[in-house]
């Protein structure tokens, strides 16, 4: 049974600072990872996909990298601003069978200090 | 271009009784999921469809009926709702192929 972890739970740190959220996996064999952005209160917002050929993925301030091998991803944020806090999770797709259903993390709660 | 729509946004319930969660999306795509999200826990698949007419069970799909009869409307039912379905509501849309998932707004339900 796939099973996915991201530590810290909760992180703060000082605006403009670079960061990276970590997220990782039990089973290799996914199709893609996708990283969404949780409000409180929100529904979640896709900030990034990587299929599982691909290393990494960019969008503005955020780069989100992929080792299948290992079992894990980050996200990178860059110059971190105080609309960044908010809590953000991973989940996995499948390879194959049941690949519509996604496996999610438990997120990390994001807290940028002004 | 709408997404994914959820309705009601909030609700409570008293102990047994019955409601329907309403999900809609307007991309046309084949997926579409249903998720629940409690503290600690992330979010676990209830259930879900790929495509008009197919459903499926996911992770936690005890107290839960779901049909398919549009592809564009998805509704969740509870049977007789019990303090344990507290939570967060999250319908999910995407095409086949393994793409983005797209979710809605969320339905948060309180059940007494």
């Amino acid at each position: 049974k796939q099973e996915v972890t991201q530590i810290p739970a909760a992180l703060s740190v000082p605006e403009g600072e670079n960061l990276v959220l970590n997220c990782s996996f039990t089973d290799s064999a996914i199709y893609n990872l996708q990283w969404f952005r949780q409000d409180p209160g929100k529904g979640l917002t896709s900030l990034l996909l990587i299929q599982s050929s691909q290393r990494e993925q960019t969008s503005g301030r955020l780069n989100a990298s992929l080792d299948k091998s290992s079992g894990r991803s980050t996200l990178y944020i860059a110059a971190s601003q105080p609309g960044d806090s908010a809590t953000y999770l991973c989940a996995v797709r499948r390879w194959n069978f049941g690949n519509e259903k996604l496996t999610f993390g438990t997120g990390t709660r994001l807290t940028i200090i002004p | 271009n709408a997404g994914v729509t959820q309705t009601p946004k909030f609700q409570v319930l008293k102990t047994g009784q019955s409601m329907t969660l309403q999900c809609a999306q307007d991309m046309n795509h084949e997926y579409m999921s249903w998720y629940r999200q409690d503290p600690g826990m992330g979010l676990r698949l209830i259930h879900y469809s790929v495509g008009a007419g197919i459903t499926d069970q996911g992770e936690v799909p005890n107290g839960y009926n779901v049909s398919r009869s549009t592809t564009e409307d998805f509704p969740l039912r509870l049977l007789s709702a019990a303090p344990s379905q507290t939570s967060v509501y999250f319908c999910a849309s995407n095409p086949r192929g393994h793409t983005e998932a797209f979710f809605g707004q969320g339905t948060r339900l309180t059940v007494v």
